[in-house]
């Protein structure tokens, strides 16, 4: 069993709706989570971080973290065609380093 | 200022040879890491450096892979007998000590035929 699943997609949606994109995982000790967004043939930039469990917002993006059911989302609101891109989730127990990536799930926001 | 730059950003090799991926992290980055992606596949984690500190090979899939950083500056992946698995684009990231934030380079895409 992987230590972080993602679901791949694709994911296409219209211009406007509401993403929700998802990731598993197995290590109860992760207590850093991360989504970092990935254009084509770009390196990855972190998008959220979060610390724990809980929510954080910033701007249209949400990301949730409920560590009992070792479950992550994020949301987008008002997805945009600028929004299409890859993206990764990614948690550590320890901070920056030993970062375990999810295979990362594309979307298409349609115009 | 400049982000993490990486060189070439496309190796096309034959199978069998060697060859040697470059990095350049952010100025005053202590930490490098490089990762490997296959198509379809998320960041598999290879190598950490941190300052002066023996680094974390673990992520190494076989001995052809080894990499070298000179201080707190370039690094670089060397790739021996390159196999047609090692086909992927191949990451760098940098960050300060204690910052959780990656800056990942643009990426090498190596394609051994």
């Amino acid at each position: 069993q992987k230590e972080v699943e993602q679901d791949p997609g694709p994911l296409s949606v219209p211009e406007g709706a509401i993403v929700s994109l998802n990731c598993t995982y197995s290590n109860s000790a992760f207590q850093y989570f991360m989504w970092y967004r990935q254009y084509s043939r770009k390196g990855p930039e972190l998008l959220m971080y979060t610390y724990s469990s809980g929510n954080k917002e910033d701007g249209r993006f949400t990301a949730q973290v409920d560590k009992s059911s070792k479950y992550i989302s994020l949301f987008i609101r008002d997805s945009q065609p600028s929004d299409s891109a890859t993206y990764l989730c990614a948690m550590s127990k320890t901070g920056a380093n030993n970062l375990f990536f999810g295979t990362g799930t594309r979307l298409t926001v349609i115009p | 200022g400049a982000g993490v730059s990486q060189s070439p950003s496309n190796k096309v090799t034959e199978k069998g040879k060697d060859v040697e991926l470059r990095c350049d992290p952010i100025s005053g980055h202590t930490a490098l890491y490089w990762y490997r992606q296959r198509l379809g596949q998320g960041l598999e984690f290879l190598i950490y450096f941190q300052g002066n500190s023996a680094p974390d090979k673990s992520g190494l899939p076989s001995d052809r892979f080894s990499a070298e950083r000179t201080g707190e500056s370039v690094s670089t992946l060397t790739i021996q007998r390159t196999q047609q698995e090692d086909s992927a684009v191949y990451l760098c990231a940098s960050n300060q000590r204690d910052s959780y934030e990656q800056y990942f380079g643009p990426g090498t895409r190596l394609t051994v035929t």
